[in-house]
C-alpha cells in the first residue's frame, strides 16, 4: 500500500526553540494532508489541513502563528513548531489522502508519528 | 456536526477470547466508515472499512458491517490474540465535507494476555 514517511520519529528541544516536522508520501500524490496531535488518553485531534499550494485550514483553538503548515508540493507538508514549550510536548501525525475520483472514500495513509518533548 | 462515539477502554481480553467494540455515529449525509488501529509508539494503519450501508469490512479475521438503521460500526474477531494488543480508532469520512478529513472516536485500547 502507499507509504506516508514522517520524520523525525523523536526529538527533545529545549524551550524557545523551533521544531519542524516533515511528511512525505513516498508513491502517491497527496493534494491533501492532515496534521493531528495525539494527547495522552490517546484522543486524536485535527489540527489543521494542508493544502498543496494554498493556506492551511487550522481547526477553531489552534494557534496559526505557533504551528506552522507549509504543503509546498504533491509529496511534502511540513509541520513547524515555534517557540516550542513543554505544553507543546505530544506525539504529532500527519496523514494524507491519495487522489481519487471520490476522495471522501480512499483510504487515509498515516505517517509513523514524531514524539516531540520540549524540555 | 459530524461524531463518533466508541465504547469506553480499556479493554483486557484473554488470548482466544471473544472482541467487540462499539462505534456509532452520527453524520449528515452518507458517510463511509473506517476502522484504523495503532500499535505503541507508531502511527495509524487502516483495519477495514466499509462506503455504503449493509457493506462488511474484513480484515486479518476482524470484521465490522455498516449499519445504517442504528448509526453503528462495531468491531468484531472471534478469537483475539496478544499480537491484536493496540488502539482501535473508529473513524467516518462525511462525503458533504470539503477537504475529505476523517472523524475519529476517542479509541479504545485493547490488551490481549496470554
Amino acid at each position: 500500500g502507499a507509504v506516508v514517511s514522517q520524520h523525525p520519529s523523536r526529538v527533545i528541544c529545549k524551550s524557545g526553540t523551533s521544531v519542524k516536522i516533515e511528511c512525505r508520501s513516498l508513491d502517491f500524490q497527496a493534494t491533501t494532508m492532515f496534521w493531528y496531535r495525539q494527547f495522552p488518553k490517546q484522543s486524536l485531534m485535527l489540527m489543521a489541513t494542508s493544502n498543496e499550494g494554498s493556506k492551511a485550514t487550522y481547526e477553531q483553538g489552534v494557534e496559526k502563528d505557533k504551528f506552522l503548515i507549509n504543503h509546498a508540493s504533491l509529496t511534502l507538508s511540513t509541520l513547524t513548531v515555534t517557540s516550542a514549550h513543554p505544553e507543546d510536548s505530544s506525539f504529532y501525525i500527519c496523514s494524507a489522502r491519495d487522489r481519487g475520483p471520490k476522495g471522501w472514500d480512499t483510504e487515509a495513509f498515516f505517517g509513523q508519528g514524531t514524539r516531540l518533548t520540549v524540555v | 456536526g459530524d461524531s463518533v462515539t466508541q465504547m469506553e477502554g480499556p479493554v483486557t481480553l484473554s488470548e482466544e477470547a471473544f472482541l467487540t467494540i462499539n462505534c456509532t455515529y452520527t453524520a449528515t449525509g452518507y458517510p463511509s466508515l473506517f476502522w484504523y488501529v495503532q500499535y505503541p509508539g507508531e502511527g495509524l494503519q487502516l483495519l477495514l472499512k466499509a462506503t455504503k450501508a449493509d457493506d462488511k469490512g474484513s480484515n486479518k479475521g476482524f470484521e465490522a458491517t455498516y449499519r445504517k438503521e442504528t448509526t453503528s460500526f462495531h468491531l468484531e474477531k472471534g478469537s483475539v490474540q496478544v499480537s491484536d494488543s493496540a488502539v482501535y480508532f473508529c473513524a467516518l469520512s462525511d462525503r458533504h465535507l470539503s477537504g475529505s478529513r476523517l472523524t475519529f472516536g476517542e479509541g479504545t485500547q485493547l490488551t490481549v494476555n496470554p
